[in-house]
């Protein structure tokens, strides 16, 4: 079984420009998280999707950042336009159910760098 | 909101010593998760504890959840070189979302 896929593994940009992060899911897993991790600090929840639902968006720092998960598979992540503060390792990750005993499943993450 | 704060931040550990990393939550959690991190991968599921008082093993790890469902430790004894990375724990009260703490980054000097 495939794990948890994310793309690209590693992204630098400029004060500005546009990021699309792209997360693959565990096939057959309906919820699909994404996390931020700031260097050196704690990872921290952006939102969920079940299927292609945005559960919970309430960790998504700002209107730059937008979400997508078409059809209920892949998932997107745009930051646009970035700042240097949106710099970090973003997580991705899938469960199959969904509840607080729910085991997530990372992918590698993108490590985004915003000069 | 619930917070999870995660101690020490760094350990640095002689080869076969042992050490511990605590976990406490500002709220009665449902359950608390333990993911490893090795340096330059991603975080990976090693444990979720459940009950009050739970104490499980994986070989030399001993993770442990708190009578009162707020804390947790990780023990690891006769450390190796390859326990080097960084353990976060993540707890979870009524709802899906986890809450990490900050991990603890481990060393092992040979």
């Amino acid at each position: 079984e495939a794990g948890v896929t994310q793309f690209p593994s590693h992204s630098v940009i400029e004060k500005g420009q546009t990021v699309t992060l792209r997360c693959d899911p565990i096939s057959g897993h309906d919820n699909l998280y994404w996390y931020r991790r700031v260097m050196g600090k704690e990872i921290k929840f952006l939102l969920h999707f079940v299927k292609e639902s945005k559960q919970d968006e309430s960790g998504m720092p700002n209107n730059r950042f937008l979400a997508e998960r078409t059809g209920g598979t892949y998932s997107t992540l745009k930051v646009q336009p970035a700042e240097l503060e949106d710099s970090g390792v973003y997580f991705c990750a899938s469960s199959r159910g969904w509840g607080g005993s729910s085991i997530q499943y990372f992918g590698a993450g993108t490590r985004l760098s915003v000069l | 909101g619930q917070q999870v704060m995660q101690i020490p931040q760094y350990q640095h550990v002689q080869e076969g010593e042992d050490f511990t990393t605590y976990c406490n939550s500002s709220t009665t959690l449902s359950n608390i998760q333990w993911y490893k991190q090795r340096p330059g991968g991603h975080p990976v599921f090693l444990i979720q504890l459940v009950k009050s008082g739970e104490v499980k093993k994986q070989k030399r790890l001993t993770f442990q959840f708190g009578e009162a469902k707020k804390n947790s430790s990780l023990h690891i004894t006769a450390t190796q070189t390859t326990d080097v990375g960084t353990y976060f724990c993540a707890g979870s009260s009524n709802d899906y979302k986890l809450s990490f703490g900050a991990g603890t980054t481990v060393t092992v000097r040979a």
